[in-house]
């Protein structure tokens, strides 16, 4: 069965402190791996898609890597208006489907940066 | 702007009732998707329709019905057959035939009391 497993549920980080958010997957075949940003009574922000392990991905001050088996995203020198909740996301293939739709989602990572 | 919308923002319902979500998306994606968010858990899958007039359930469509009419346009609707309806509702939108990123609207908040 697919799934996705985001480390830790909750991280808070003085401003400038950097730290990395950790995605673990099993997925039969994966076509790609996204990452998501939530702030609280919205819906999520695409951020970025990861095909295939050693990839990379950068968007100011967010790193995202992709291995065989985790994705990190790296966060730089965070400042206050990075706190957010972070999502994971995998889309596999799926048994007897043309092409798969469904993401499987993690619960998060909710990330609060203090000044 | 190109987006996704949902409306309305809060809902609120006396137990019993049928309820309508909206969302409207001018991307034209051909894909959109119904997820239901509750605290502490991932998102999880009710429908999608990858066309119009078409449409699969997804992980947890009991109690839901759906329609799409039109590109634009994958009403939800939540039934009094839902057994725990209060929720956060997202719809969401993506080119077809993918790996291809989901676009999210702002979402619904759903109680039911």
């Amino acid at each position: 069965e697919d799934q996705v497993t985001q480390s830790p549920e909750a991280l808070r980080l003085q401003e400038g402190e950097s730290s990395s958010l950790n995605c673990s997957y099993t997925v039969s075949g994966l076509r790609g791996l996204f990452w998501y940003r939530q702030d609280p009574g919205k819906g999520p922000e695409f951020l970025f898609t990861l095909y295939s392990a050693g990839e990379e991905k950068e968007k100011e001050r967010l790193k995202a890597t992709l291995t065989k088996k985790e994705s990190f995203l790296h966060i730089t020198a965070p400042k206050p208006e990075d706190s957010a909740t972070y999502l994971c996301a995998v889309q596999g293939r799926q048994r007897g489907m043309d092409s798969s739709y469904k993401l499987i989602f993690g619960s998060g990572t909710r990330l609060l940066v203090r000044p | 702007d190109g987006g996704i919308t949902q409306s309305p923002k809060y809902l609120f319902r006396k137990e019993g009732q049928n309820v309508t979500l909206s969302c409207e998306q001018n991307l034209n994606h051909d894909a959109m998707y119904w997820y239901r968010q509750d605290p502490g858990q991932g998102l999880r899958l009710i429908y999608y329709s990858q066309i119009v007039n078409d449409f699969q359930k997804g992980d947890i469509a009991e109690g839901y019905s759906v329609s799409r009419e039109k590109k634009e346009s994958f009403p939800l609707t939540v039934t009094s057959a839902q057994k725990n309806p209060t929720a956060f509702y997202l719809c969401a939108s993506s080119l077809a035939k993918g790996p291809y990123e989901q676009y999210f609207g702002p979402g619904t908040r759903l109680t039911v009391t």
